[in-house]
């Protein structure tokens, strides 16, 4: 089974811009990987913010995208607030099976 | 709004079965596929299963396969996981998302029932 691989915490400023990678073992995470980013607070059920590498839910501040970047799955969040604390997760699509990356913690500070 | 609401966690012993529940509110199930997830406690998050829309096609993660069965009910709009020969390890809460009927572009989760297995 592939292995997805994210930095285990990232730090940024309020209103800062921050970019968050989900990368894989079997190689460059292409769109025909579509993807996925998800956001976890404490206590709480995901969320789902991306999906397909670049496309948001209705209910996905405008401050997040998605895309590729170096062979990767990128989630830049520009104009951090507080709230943006917390666990982000990327989930690649491989043929038969999905895999999540490890999670990013992220820190508003 | 779409809402998934999981069920049948508890406390089993090793070795023992238990079946998941995830109850979908939604007029679409019948051409949504559906995911169960996993997050043992204080860990990251883990995907177990996925279900096409109509139930011809699913597929497993790893760690599961040949212990768990996913399935579904589209005239209850339930989804279902059975596990069998549960170890310490499957200590998680347990999750169901929505998806398209391929299991694509995920979009609600539940809340999540919580799996303890201890003797």
């Amino acid at each position: 089974q592939a292995v997805v691989t994210q930095e285990p915490s990232l730090t940024v400023s309020p209103g800062g811009t921050v970019t968050l990678t989900c990368g894989s073992s079997t190689g460059a995470v292409t769109s025909g990987h579509y993807p996925y980013w998800f956001q976890q607070k404490p206590g709480q059920a995901p969320r789902t913010l991306i999906y397909d590498t670049t496309y948001k839910h209705s209910w996905t501040p405008a401050r997040f995208s998605g895309s590729l970047l170096g062979g990767k799955a990128a989630l830049t969040l520009s104009g951090a607030q507080p709230e943006d604390e917390a666990e982000y997760y990327c989930l690649v699509a491989y043929y038969g099976a999905w895999v999540f990356g490890g999670g990013t913690k992220l820190t508003v500070l | 709004q779409v809402q998934l609401v999981e069920s049948g966690g508890g406390v089993v012993q090793p070795g023992r079965s238990l079946t998941l529940s995830c109850a979908a509110s939604t007029f679409s199930f019948n051409t949504d596929g559906m995911h169960w997830v996993r997050q043992a406690p204080g860990k990251g998050l883990e995907w177990l299963a996925v279900i096409w829309y109509d139930g011809s096609k699913v597929y497993y993660g790893d760690s599961v396969k040949g212990r768990f069965i996913i399935s579904r009910d589209n005239s209850k709009n339930t989804l279902y996981l059975q596990m069998h020969g549960l170890r310490a390890e499957d200590t998680a809460v347990y999750y169901c998302a929505r998806a398209n009927r391929y299991g694509f572009k995920l979009d609600y989760w539940g809340q999540g029932t919580l799996v303890t297995v201890s003797s």
